[in-house]
């Protein structure tokens, strides 16, 4: 059974601090993507790497880094957590073949006080 | 750029009523690839669905089935006799050729009352 992994399904981080959000896959998929779901957004995507070390940009970076050592983790990175980045974050995974669909984490919702 | 516009953001169907969502999608390529996802209030987005721009084939999988309209860039989608677990968030997706991302629609909250 196909599987990506996020280390924490909830998670409450105080303003300023720096927070790491993990991300496994055991697919041996060469891209993986973090989103960020909000209500009435749907999904917006964050950053994706695709390869190891290889990073791109996505639609809202601002406030996020990534970092990606090995193929199959994938690490978001808040340097300094703001409130407004409370939300709910969702890793994905795929292969490089385009007609292949995306496969998801089960989510992290993390809240920032 | 691409976009996905899923108009309708809360349906509310009675169970074995159907239900059809509706997603408009906006690219520049010739080819690309449509996707329907379902997120259970569990979380995971659970793939559901694939279509390429090449292939106009309307199917029909079970309780569900899709119509694609290349003429009006719509991948509407069916779940046909609704039953209370399909209560969900369902996402329309779209991946161009030659590019890895996938952009999505901001989903359409399905409610199935029994």
């Amino acid at each position: 059974d196909v599987k990506v992994t996020q280390s924490s399904r909830y998670l409450v981080k105080r303003t300023g601090e720096k927070v790491f959000l993990e991300c496994v896959q055991d697919m041996d998929h060469e891209n993986m993507f973090w989103y960020r779901q909000d209500p009435g957004l749907g999904l917006r995507l964050i950053y994706f790497s695709y390869d190891v070390k290889m990073k791109e940009k996505g639609d809202i970076p601002e406030g996020y880094s990534v970092s990606r050592e090995k193929k199959e983790r994938f690490s978001l990175i808040l340097e300094s957590a703001s409130t407004n980045q409370t939300s709910m974050y969702l890793c994905a995974s795929s292969t490089t073949t385009l007609n292949t669909e995306a496969f998801f984490g089960q989510g992290t919702r993390l809240t920032v006080v | 750029a691409q976009k996905v516009t899923q108009a309708q953001t809360e349906i509310s169907v009675v169970e074995k009523e159907d239900v059809t969502l509706d997603c408009v999608y906006e690219t520049r390529d010739t080819t690309y690839y449509l996707f329907w996802y379902k997120q259970p209030p569990s979380g995971e987005l659970v793939f559901l669905i694939r279509r390429n721009s090449f292939d106009e084939q309307n199917e029909i999988s079970g309780r569900y089935s899709w119509n694609f309209q290349k003429s009006t860039s719509s991948f509407n989608f069916t779940i046909t006799a609704s039953q209370v677990v399909d209560s969900a968030v369902y996402f329309c997706a779209l991946r161009p050729y030659g590019n890895n991302r996938l952009a999505f629609g901001k989903g359409n909250q399905v409610v199935v009352i029994p």
